[in-house]
Parts: C-alpha cells; structure tokens; sequence
C-alpha cells in the first residue's frame, strides 16, 4: 500500500466542469508535489509546495490551481480544463527540506487518472 | 529538448540474468540521479540513487553505475526476478535540487520472463 493516497482514482469531466483532485500522506513529509504524466511521457512538475507554501510553480496554466491547508494535504482545483488536459495526476511528498533535498526521495501515490470530455 | 533521454523503450530478459537500463543526460549540471521504478496502475517507486562524487552504488540486486564523462548511467538488477516488471524511470537534478525539482526520462519498460 502507497503511504501517499490519492481521491479519486479516475475523473472524468467536461470542459466546463470545476473538480478538486485531492492527495493526504502521513509521513510528516513538509514537501508535496504535483506532477502530470502523458502516455509515454515521463512525469513533469507542475508545483512544489514546501511548509506548505508554494515554492515552485513550472509555468502551470491558472485552470490548476493548487492548495495546500496543511502539511498532509494537498489539493489541485481543476476549472475550464482542455481535452489536451487529460493525463495522469501524480502527487508525490518528501521529507525535504527538514532532512535536505539530496535524502529525500520522493514517494509517490498511485494518481488519479483525469479525462476530459 | 530533452535533458535526460532513456532511448531503449523496451527490453526483455531471462529470468536470472542481468538487466541493464541505460540513461544519458545532457545537462553537465546535473548532480543528483535516480531511478524510479512503476507498475501498471501505480505511482512510481524510488529504487535507488547516486550522486556525482560517486561512480557506483550498490543496493541488495541493484546497481547503478555513473560515467559523468560520459553523461550516462546505468542501471543494473542481478539476478532478474519476474517481479521485476515494470517501467523504470532515470531522474536527475542540479546541484543541491535533490528531489526538489527533477527531471525524467521517458522510462523503459523492462519484462522478465520466467
């Protein structure tokens, strides 16, 4: 079983739909991510919220919007999405920074699968 | 432009043989490489690092090798189990990122046959 948990697994919404995908880890991680994953594709970093404060944001489009209440949650709000948008959603959380980056691998949960129609 | 590149999409070994995963990269800065390994319906898996002061690291059947001459890592299972299945992602990053902000390859996906 994945320590990270990621709600839903699969979504499927339509273009004007607003969702909220949502991931929870109980490690004491104080560093949480969101990656986005094409077939065939490798991972690519969307945000890096460290002690909950959003610390890297890779040019994301505002249709995601990121949240993070507290050091075990972390939200993406999904809003006006494009079918281009469907992939697959992987949070990821990692001691870093409290025990340095370089020793801190990341541990990923098991994604969401997102389609929009 | 892809700054780490995994150029075999595929490979299939014998059961109890060796697996090698080959990994390049082209930025020089990088410092900080991993792999990760994932299942079908499963979020990626750290398997093991290494960082540039080292040329070997060695963990129970796994083993990556780093040539910064060279820009290439390799990946290295002994003996292969059918366990070992899956699609296998190199990751790196620059100086003192670690696994704040890394970048993957496009993974290979390696199949064991009993």
């Amino acid at each position: 079983d994945t320590e990270v948990t990621q709600t839903p697994k699969h979504l499927v919404m339509g273009m004007t739909n607003k969702k909220s995908l949502k991931c929870e880890q109980h490690m004491g991680h104080r560093a949480m991510y969101w990656y986005k994953q094409k077939a065939k594709k490798p991972p690519e970093l969307m945000f890096v919220y460290s002690y909950e404060k959003l610390s890297i944001n890779e040019s994301v489009p505002s249709r995601f919007s990121p949240e993070c209440p507290n050091s075990s949650l972390l939200n993406l709000h999904l809003h006006a999405l494009q079918p281009e948008d469907s992939a697959l959603y992987l949070c990821a959380s990692s001691q870093g920074p409290a025990r340095g980056w370089t020793d801190s691998p990341l541990h990923f949960g098991n994604g969401t699968r997102l389609t929009v129609t | 432009d892809q700054q780490v590149k995994q150029n075999s999409p595929s490979l299939s070994v014998q059961e109890g043989r060796i697996s090698i995963l080959n990994c390049d990269y082209t930025n020089s800065m990088f410092d900080y490489f991993l792999w990760y390994k994932k299942y079908p319906a499963e979020g990626p898996t750290f398997l093991i690092s290494i960082s540039s002061i080292k040329d070997k690291n060695e963990d129970g059947r796994f083993t990556v090798f780093l040539n910064k001459s060279a820009k290439h890592l390799s990946l290295h299972i002994v003996p292969s189990q059918p366990g070992d299945s899956a699609v296998y992602f190199c990751a790196a990053s620059a100086p003192g990122a670690g696994s704040y902000q890394l970048t993957f390859g496009k993974g290979t996906k390696l199949s064991v046959i009993p």
